[in-house]
This record gives structure tokens, C-alpha cells and sequence, in this order.
């Protein structure tokens, strides 16, 4: 079935130094969301990328949708321990031509940030 | 605007008893979704609903019943609880399919079975 696959699982970084998780999809995707989930927390969409190579940038964070639409990033430039928590991307569940509804969400990245 | 809104918050259950989870949205969202998240891991679809009146199941539907009368509700049902359904129940609810609308979460209900 329709994967999402997202690496690292974990990743510790000094605050400060940047961070990257990468998103990768067994289908092509119409468009990729990403969600933050702090601990303890539920999770909190980050935005969505629709178009082929779009690059989206958010303060100290920058989304990037591949140019195949089956892999996406984000980047944190500088992090800081308010960017802990896990990184979820999501990409639609596809059934023939049409979005089902459903989200088919990666694993996770999380981040731990050393002060 | 309350948003998503799941109770209680926390509850303890012994093994064989039921209870229902609560969810509520306020959005007019038409989708609504109940995910499970056993410690360290990622979102597992339970079951989902398009509209009032329609349910489906996700990835892991055996042991829970949902409900969609309303827009606004989407209880979740465990009927006789084990100790494999601890875990963290997510409710979302999300306007529709296209693009694929960002979900919206609840705070979440910590449900432990002993």
C-alpha cells in the first residue's frame, strides 16, 4: 500500500547547529503537509506545499516539495529548544484518480535540542 | 472557538470494561478522524468519517466501534478494553477532501488499561 517514510527517526542536535528530516513517498503526492507535535502535546499543523519544487519558508524554517512530488524536507536553520518535539509529514491517501480523505502520516522525526 | 474538543483528558480502565471517548468540533469540519499513539511512535488511523451519517474504517478499527450523527460528534467506542489499547487517542477533523484540507487535532485523551 501508499507509504511515507520519514528519516531520521531521531535526531539530537547543540542548539544552535541546524537540522534536516527528510520525507520521502511510494506514490506521487498531490500536495505534502507537515505538523509539529510538541511533548506531551498533539499534533499542530505547519503548512502544506502543492506544487512541484515549491519552496516555503517560515522564519527558521524552510519546506521543500520535491520536483517529482515524492519527497519533501524541512530544514531548521539554528535551532532552539522551543523547535523540540516530532515532525510529522502527511501526504493524501490516493484511491484511482481522487484524495480519499485520508492522511497517510510518516513515523516522525524527533528533535532534541542540547542548550 | 474552541475547535476540537476531546474528554476526558485522562482516564484509567480496567481490562474488560467500556467506555466511550468524547470528540466535538465546533468548525463545521465535515471530516473527522480518531488516531491512536502508542509512546515514541507515529499516528495510526482507527476509524474516519466524511459526514454525518457515514463512518469507514482506518488501519486499526478491531476493538472499537465509532458513531457520526451529528456534524459536531465522533464518540469512539471501546467495548471491552485490553491492555493493547493504552495508548493516546487523537480526535481531528479536518473541511474536506480537496487538497486535503490540514487536519485539526484535539489535546488528545491518555487512556490507560490495567
Amino acid at each position: 500500500g501508499q507509504q511515507v517514510m520519514q528519516i531520521p527517526q531521531y535526531q539530537h542536535v547543540q542548539e544552535g547547529e541546524d537540522f534536516t528530516t527528510y520525507c520521502n513517498s511510494s506514490t506521487t503526492l498531490s500536495n505534502i503537509q507537515w505538523y509539529k507535535q510538541r511533548p506531551g502535546g498533539h499534533p499542530v499543523f505547519l503548512i502544506q506545499l502543492v506544487k512541484s519544487g515549491e519552496v516555503k519558508k517560515q522564519k527558521r524554517l524552510t519546506f521543500q516539495f520535491g520536483e517529482a512530488k515524492k519527497n519533501s524536507s524541512l530544514h531548521i536553520t539554528a535551532t532552539q529548544t522551543t523547535d523540540v518535539g516530532t515532525y510529522f509529514c502527511a501526504g493524501p491517501e490516493r484511491m484511482g484518480s481522487s484524495n480519499t480523505g485520508k492522511l497517510i502520516f510518516g513515523q516522525g522525526t524527533t528533535l532534541q535540542v542540547k542548550p | 472557538n474552541a475547535g476540537v474538543t476531546q474528554t476526558p483528558k485522562f482516564r484509567i480502565l480496567k481490562i474488560g470494561q467500556s467506555m466511550t471517548l468524547q470528540c466535538t468540533q465546533d468548525m463545521n469540519h465535515n471530516y473527522m478522524y480518531w488516531y491512536r499513539q502508542d509512546p515514541g511512535m507515529g499516528l495510526k488511523l482507527i476509524y474516519y468519517s466524511v459526514g454525518a451519517g457515514i463512518t469507514d474504517k482506518g488501519e486499526v478499527p478491531n476493538g472499537y466501534n465509532v458513531s457520526r450523527s451529528t456534524t459536531e460528534d465522533f464518540p469512539l467506542r471501546l467495548e471491552l478494553a485490553a491492555p493493547s489499547q493504552t495508548s493516546v487517542y487523537f480526535c481531528a477533523s479536518s473541511w474536506g477532501r480537496g487538497r486535503n484540507q490540514p487536519q485539526h487535532f484535539g489535546d488528545g485523551t491518555r487512556l490507560s488499561i490495567l
